[in-house]
């Protein structure tokens, strides 16, 4: 079936550190692919998503690539702030479904 | 628009007592979802509405789980005779009834903490 993995955590960095995430799919056809964040205390919001290959999807400084050679879509950002700290998951929408399949989420912690 | 709401945001419950969580989706909203994540885990589907159709329910929804969303509108998810298991984060999601960029984007609500002792 589908599947999301995830570079396990948790991730401490310092500020102004760059930032990546890995994230893996395995899925058949042409999956949509987002990444999500949860802030403390707060639900889970879209942070970026991409819906074919070769397509980077990008909000808040952070950008990820649709890579259908690698079925990748690690996230990055070139220089992370205290309050980027929340947990990341990866997840992807297989082609014609409804459903989201997660990864299982990267705590970052970032240092002033 | 206030987003989606869950009601309650915690619930502590005896093993064997039955609960019930409701969720109200983003006013005209005609899809939605409910997922489960357990600690240290991503969220993890468990069933879809569209409109008050349920389309879509996992094999995680045993027999002791029942969703409805009777009037297509807000939605409840009743766990029967509980166990320690159901210990998890309840999210709801919901979507429009329309793509943005080819897929309907679900917005979460704040989930429901379920704690069974």
């Amino acid at each position: 079936g589908d599947s999301v993995t995830q570079m396990e955590g948790p991730v401490t960095l310092s500020e102004e550190a760059f930032l990546t995430i890995n994230c893996t799919y395995t899925a058949t056809g042409y999956p949509s692919l987002f990444w999500y964040v949860q802030y403390p205390g707060e639900g889970l919001q879209l942070l970026l998503k991409a819906t074919k290959a070769d397509d980077k999807g990008s909000n808040k400084g952070f950008e990820a690539t649709y890579r259908k050679e690698t079925t990748s879509f690690h996230l990055e950002k070139g220089s992370v702030q205290v309050s980027d700290s929340a947990v990341y998951f990866c997840a992807l929408s297989a082609q014609g479904a409804q459903k989201l399949v997660f990864g299982q989420g990267t705590r970052l912690t970032i240092n002033p | 628009d206030t987003g989606v709401s869950q009601d309650p945001r915690h619930k502590i419950t005896k093993r064997g007592q039955n609960v019930t969580f409701r969720c109200d989706p983003i006013s005209e909203h005609n899809r939605l979802y409910w997922y489960r994540q357990t600690l240290g885990q991503g969220p993890e589907f468990l069933t879809y509405f569209q409109n008050e159709a349920q389309l879509e329910k996992s094999r995680l929804l045993s027999d002791r789980f029942s969703a409805e969303r009777p009037k297509g509108s807000f939605s409840t998810l009743e766990i029967q005779r509980t166990e320690q298991g159901d210990s998890a984060m309840y999210l709801c999601a919901s979507s429009p009834g329309f793509r943005s960029g080819n897929i309907y984007e679900q917005y979460f609500g704040p989930g429901t903490r379920l704690t069974v002792t």
